[in-house]
C-alpha cells in the first residue's frame, strides 16, 4: 500500500464552483499534514498546513480525519489560476510523502 | 529572504558520465532533502541531512547516488555513471526542523527549483 494516495482527476470545473478532493495515508502515527501546490514543470509550493481537524485559508479549506486516515482539501469559488495539481504530504518516520498529486483544471 | 537555489537549472549529459547537483538551503535550516520527480509522477525522496547527525540515505536508488552536505549548509547530489532512468527533476527542499518533531509550521518544507537532468 503507499504512504499516501490520491486520486489523480482531473478534475475540471468552471470558474465559480466548489470543487473537493481527498487523500489517504497509511501511517497512523503521522503528524504532521500539508498541502502543496504544484505548477507544470514548477517545483512545489506550500499551499496550507494542516492541524488539528483542520483548518481554513480563504478560499481554501482542509479538514483531517485521524481516525479513517484522511485529509481533504475543498477550494470554494474556484479561479482560473488554481488550475493545478494538488500534492497531499504527510510526515512518516521523519521524512514526508508525497502522494502523486491531483490535478485541478478550472476552466472559464 | 532568500529561498532554496538550486544549480544548474538545467544538465544534459551522455550515459555514462557523472554529474554533481547543487543545492543552497534557506539560511538557519538544518534539515535538507532531495527528491527526484520524473515526469508525470510524484516526489521520491532520495536523502535528508539534520544537523550533524548522520543522513538517510533510504531512498537512494543506487549506490551510484550520492550525497554531502558540507558545514551544515550547502549540498551536493552526485550520480555517477548516469543512466538513462537517472533522467528526472531532482528537487532540494529546507525546512526548520524534521516533519513529526513538532506537528507544527517549523517543518514545512520549502522547494528550490529544481535541476532537470537529462541524460542521452
Amino acid at each position: 500500500r503507499k504512504e499516501v494516495e490520491q486520486d489523480p482527476g482531473p478534475f475540471n470545473v468552471p470558474e465559480g464552483a466548489t470543487v473537493a478532493f481527498n487523500c489517504t495515508y497509511s501511517n497512523s502515527a503521522s503528524q504532521s499534514f500539508f498541502w502543496y501546490r504544484q505548477d507544470c514543470r514548477k517545483e512545489p509550493k506550500l499551499l496550507m498546513s494542516v492541524y488539528s481537524s483542520g483548518n481554513e485559508d480563504g478560499r481554501f479549506t482542509a479538514q483531517l480525519n485521524r481516525a479513517s486516515q484522511y485529509i481533504s482539501l475543498l477550494i470554494r469559488d474556484s479561479k482560473l489560476s488554481d488550475s493545478a495539481t494538488y500534492l497531499c504530504v504527510v510526515d512518516n518516520d521523519y521524512k514526508l510523502s508525497f502522494g502523486a498529486g491531483t490535478t485541478v483544471t478550472v476552466r472559464a | 529572504g532568500a529561498g532554496v537555489s538550486q544549480s544548474p537549472s538545467n544538465k544534459v549529459t551522455e550515459k555514462g558520465k557523472d554529474v554533481e547537483l547543487r543545492c543552497d538551503p534557506i539560511s538557519g535550516h538544518t534539515a535538507l532533502y532531495w527528491y527526484r520527480q520524473s515526469l508525470g509522477q510524484g516526489l521520491e525522496f532520495l536523502i535528508y541531512f539534520q544537523g550533524n547527525s548522520a543522513p538517510d540515505k533510504s531512498g537512494l536508488p543506487s549506490d551510484r547516488f550520492s550525497a554531502e552536505r558540507t558545514g551544515g549548509s550547502v549540498s551536493t547530489l552526485t550520480i555517477q555513471r548516469t543512466q538513462q532512468e537517472d533522467s528526472a527533476v531532482y528537487l532540494c527542499a529546507s525546512s526548520l526542523s524534521l516533519p513529526g518533531w513538532t506537528g507544527g509550521s517549523t517543518d514545512t518544507q520549502y522547494f528550490g527549483p529544481g535541476t532537470r537532468l537529462t541524460v542521452l
